[in-house]
């Protein structure tokens, strides 16, 4: 059983378009997470949901929301697709709050390419 | 400068080898540490956290040097399934967030 699991994996888009990648974890975590990782392969956290509440928000076009149905789901709805927002998206899970000794799982990742 | 530096590499070493790369961090009130791998198109996974005293996990070693600002990771015995990328990452306040570096890519060689 996959722990972290996000679709799909490969998403590719025209320019302008509404998109959402979809994300569970089955490991009965308390907070999960948002992250972009660019072509320059940084990882840079969008958002984070525990139990439900967002907890962070980073300065992320507000064409991006997330959506937490409940503390296993977060989801990601993308509109107005840019060029830019090509990357690989990943979701992530974590036991308490995240922050200090927190540990995170990841999903496999989304490959995001916008035409 | 960056909050969290990495040496990008890639670093080419023949199996059987030991090799070793660090991780600095600007903010002194670091306060935990860890070291992930990322093999290539595939997601990060939790290497080791890097303990004040440092912890070794079989062939691996990680350090911390906070007189410095930096943690190291320490591989010896290089196995060509090592090939990965190590991404450094720090957490700093009670925000809940986590620095991550770009990650050093560490390429084994037959």
């Amino acid at each position: 059983d996959t722990a972290v699991s996000q679709t799909p994996k490969y998403l590719v888009t025209q320019m302008g378009n509404d998109k959402s990648i979809k994300c569970e974890q089955n490991l009965g975590h308390d907070t999960m997470y948002w992250y972009k990782q660019d072509s320059k392969k940084f990882l840079k956290i969008m958002f984070s949901y525990n139990n439900k509440e967002l907890i962070i928000n980073e300065t992320v076009p507000n064409r991006f929301s997330p959506k937490s149905p409940d503390k296993a789901h977060l989801n990601l709805h993308i509109n107005s697709l840019e060029l830019g927002d090509s990357a690989v998206y990943f979701c992530a899970s974590s036991q308490g709050r995240g922050g200090f000794y927190e540990k995170l799982f990841f999903g496999s990742g989304t490959q995001l390419s916008v035409l | 400068r960056k909050e969290v530096e990495q040496d990008p590499g890639p670093f080419n070493v023949p199996e059987g080898a030991t090799v070793a790369f660090n991780c600095t961090y600007s903010n002194s009130a670091s306060q935990s540490f860890f070291w992930y791998r990322q093999d290539c198109r595939k997601e990060p996974k939790l290497l080791m956290s890097v303990y004040s005293s440092g912890n070794e996990d079989g062939r691996f070693t990680a350090q911390l040097n906070r007189a410095s600002q930096y943690i190291s990771l320490l591989i010896r015995d290089s196995k060509l399934s090592d090939s990965a990328t190590y991404l450094c990452v720090v957490t700093t306040d009670s925000n809940y967030q986590l620095i991550w570096g770009a990650g050093t890519k560490l390429i084994i060689k037959p």
